[in-house]
Formats: C-alpha cells, structure tokens, sequence
C-alpha cells in the first residue's frame, strides 16, 4: 500500500530532551515536507526536500533540523524542544511536484507536547 | 504570500442539507486544490482545478475556479455524517516548494 508513516504518532516531552520524527515513503517521491498545524494558523511548512541531500527552509524553519540521506525517509529533529513546538506535525511527499497534476501525500500526523 | 481566505470558518449542518464553503485570494492561481482532513489523520487531497470557470464533480460534492482563477467553492449535495471534517484548500506557492493552504472550513454533520 502506499503511503506516508510517521513515527511516534504521539509524544510527550520535556523541555530541551532532543527528539527525533521520523517519516518514511514508500512511494519513490523526489519531494517531501514536513508542516505543523496549530489552531488559528493552519498548516505552515517548516522544511522541504525536493531530492536526496537537497533540504531548504520553509516559512516556520526556526527550532527544527532536517536531513535527506536517502529518498525514501526524511526525518524531523529537534535538537532543543520548547514548548512552543507543541504542535501536531505532518510529513508529506509528492510526485510530479513541479507539473499542474501535483499531489502531497500527507503522513498520519504527530502530536508533540513540550512541557 | 499568496493568501487564502476560507469561509465559513465552521459549519455545523443536518444530514440531508446542502452546503457550500468558499476560498477567496486577491490573488490569481494556476491551479487551486481542495483537501479533507479527518480527526486524527493527514489531509488527503479531493480534486486539483486548473482552467478558470472549470467545474469538476466528486460524487456529491461540486468544486468550481472561479472565472478569474482567484477564487474556488465547494458545494456538497445531500450532507452525510461521512462528510464532517477539516476541507482545506491549497495552492503552490510561486516558488514552487511548497502548498499554502487556506485556513479551513470545519465541517459537522449531525445524523
């Protein structure tokens, strides 16, 4: 089946304890993002890929880290966690990201709570 | 940025009604998609419209770009308790890295 995991689904922290996201498609995507929903503001992005060893900054880079070892994961790291980064996160990936039929392939989503 | 307004922003509706949710801009698209999130899941995307004026139909729900290809409107016939959920819509940015969604209209159907 394809599809888009992430792992933990859910995750309480504290403060500081470094944690890592993990995502994985088995869909042989070149493209994949990571965004953060929160109430009022929606869905922003925070990192993309658009190929192996290929990351850049979204709109809400700030506190987070991404690498790109191999196409198929694309993990999130948070080297410092505050409670500001309570969040429900998603992971997406897409073929055909640059013509008009792009589709995004979102993960099932991770709750993080920082205390 | 290229902003999306959605609206209503919540909708709380009888099976059987029908209901429509609009995605406005000032600003003019190549194309528009519309996703449904369902608690505790991704979004999963529902159609993507390219041509001004065009009109796609998904079983009950209609989705239309406007003339101009600054707005769109999702129309659902007959609402059921499997239609509740978050419908976003969303655009690539003008970079091309990455989809500005919309805010959402939270959608409940009560049976």
């Amino acid at each position: 089946e394809a599809q888009v995991t992430q792992n933990p689904r859910y995750l309480i922290t504290v403060t500081g304890k470094k944690l890592t996201v993990t995502c994985s498609q088995n869909m042989n995507h070149e493209y994949m993002s990571w965004y953060r929903q929160d109430p009022g503001l929606g869905l922003r992005q925070i990192y993309y890929s658009m190929n192996v060893e290929v990351t850049d900054k979204g709109d809400v880079p700030e506190g987070y880290k991404v690498s790109r070892k191999e196409k198929r994961n694309f993990p999130l790291i948070l080297e410092s966690p505050s409670p500001n980064q309570t969040s429900l996160y998603f992971c997406a990936s897409s073929s055909d990201w640059t013509r008009s039929s792009y589709e995004q392939y979102f993960g099932p989503g991770t709750r993080l709570t920082v205390t | 940025t290229q902003l999306l307004e959605q609206s209503p922003q919540f909708l709380s509706i009888q099976e059987g009604e029908n209901l429509t949710v609009y995605c406005n801009s000032s600003s003019v698209f190549s194309s528009l998609q519309w996703y449904r999130q369902e608690p505790g899941e991704g979004p999963v995307l529902l159609v993507t419209v390219v041509t001004g004026g065009e009109v796609k139909k998904l079983k009950r729900l209609t989705f239309q770009f406007g003339d101009a290809r600054k707005d769109s409107s999702l129309h659902i016939t007959a609402a059921q308790p499997g239609d509740t959920g978050l419908y976003l819509c969303a655009h690539r940015n003008q970079a091309g890295t990455a989809l500005i969604f919309g805010k959402g209209t939270t959608l409940s159907v009560s049976s």
